[in-house]
Order: structure tokens, then sequence, then C-alpha cells
């Protein structure tokens, strides 16, 4: 068992839908993340929480330390959130990643 | 973002040749990281560099070495390629620790051994 579980794998929605994707961990953590990694191959980190709640734009990231799991959500969805998103978990000089989330937003 | 480039972008070699990897900063960070990304297995440590000449293994370091001499630069060498090394490398940086710091990447590298 992965010691960082995403789900889903796959997720297809429509332009404007509330997308929530889960990360469970089962390490201890310093700090969860997550990351964006576009169709090109690029990897951008969106958020680095150690609890609570963040937000940047239409990106919301929540995490609850009690029960080991986080979670993304993308407001009002577009095209352009269509990609990968993976969730890592850090902690002892190290990173654990999960296998990602492929998001295809459609228009 | 972040200044890290990555060389080469891609390289296709055989097996058992030796391969090294550059990764290379400007942003005077303290850490950097060596990644491999495979389908199904997501992002694996491989090295890790906490400063010149500190360098630590990660998750799956076997057959890998690294090297830092200067701060700018990690390089990655597979000594003898094997085809189950093939596979999209990625490097990354950080200011403080990864553990509470956010890691920047770079653009990867694709290796292909055949």
């Amino acid at each position: 068992k992965n010691e960082v579980e995403q789900s889903p794998q796959n997720l297809t929605a429509q332009e404007g839908e509330f997308i929530t994707i889960n990360c469970s961990y089962s390490v201890g953590i310093s700090a969860l993340h997550w990351l964006q990694q576009h169709p090109g191959g690029g990897i951008v980190s969106l958020f680095m929480l150690s609890s609570g709640k963040k937000k940047h734009g239409r990106l919301i990231a929540t995490i609850n330390i009690q029960e080991k799991h986080s979670s993304l959500h993308i407001t009002a969805s577009h095209p352009r959130d269509s990609a990968v998103y993976i969730c890592a978990a850090s902690g002892n000089n190290d990173m654990r990643f999960g296998a990602g989330t492929r998001l295809t937003v459609k228009p | 973002d972040a200044g890290i480039t990555q060389s080469p972008r891609h390289k296709v070699t055989e097996t058992g040749t030796p391969v090294t990897l550059r990764c290379h900063q400007t942003e005077n960070h303290r850490y950097m990281y060596w990644y491999r990304q495979d389908p199904g297995h997501g992002l694996r440590l491989i090295h890790y560099s906490y400063g010149v000449k500190d360098t630590d293994k990660g998750e799956v370091s076997d057959g890998y070495s690294v090297s830092r001499s200067k701060t700018e630069d990690f390089l990655l060498t597979l000594e003898s390629a094997t085809s189950s090394q093939t596979s999209v490398y990625f490097c990354a940086i950080s200011e403080t620790s990864g553990n509470t710091d956010t890691q920047y990447f770079g653009p990867g590298t694709r290796l292909t051994v055949l």
C-alpha cells in the first residue's frame, strides 16, 4: 500500500463544476503539499499546509491532521485547470508522493 | 519562476553506458533534490543535497550517485545505465528543508535506456 493515496485517479468534469480531489497519508508529516503537473510536464507547487485551510484564487486546500486526510477543491472549474494534481507528504527530510489525479475539464 | 534548468532535456542511451544529468539553479537555495517519475508510481526521491558536498540517499538510490561541488549545480550519475532507469527525471530546489518549505521543480529530463 502506498503511503500516500489519492482519489480519484481520473476525473472528468464540465466547465463550471466544483472539483474535489482527496489525499490520504499513513506517514507522520511536517507538511502536506499539493502540486500541479501541466500537460507539457512542468510541475508547479500550489500549496503547502500543515493545518487548517489555504485559498488561492479558485483553489482551496484543506487538511485534517487527526484523520490524515487532505482535499484540494477547485471552484468554477475551467478547461485550463486540466492537469495532473499531485499530493505529497513531507517529513524526516523525505517527501512521499501520491500517484496523481488526472483532471480533464471539458468546455 | 525559480531559476532551475536541467540538461539534457532528452537523452537516449544504451544499456551499460554512463549517463550524467545536470541540474543548475540561480536561486542560491541550499537544498536540491533528484526525483524520478514513472507511470503508476508518482515521483520518487533518488538523492538529495543539503549543501555543497553534503548529500544523502532517498527512497530509490540504488544505481545512482550524485555530486554537488558548488551551490548551483547538482549532478546525477548513472554509472551503468539499465532499462529500468528509463524514466523522467526531475530536479527540485528549496531554500530550507523540504519538510516545511516549498519545492520548485525543474522542467524534467526524459531518459530512455535501450
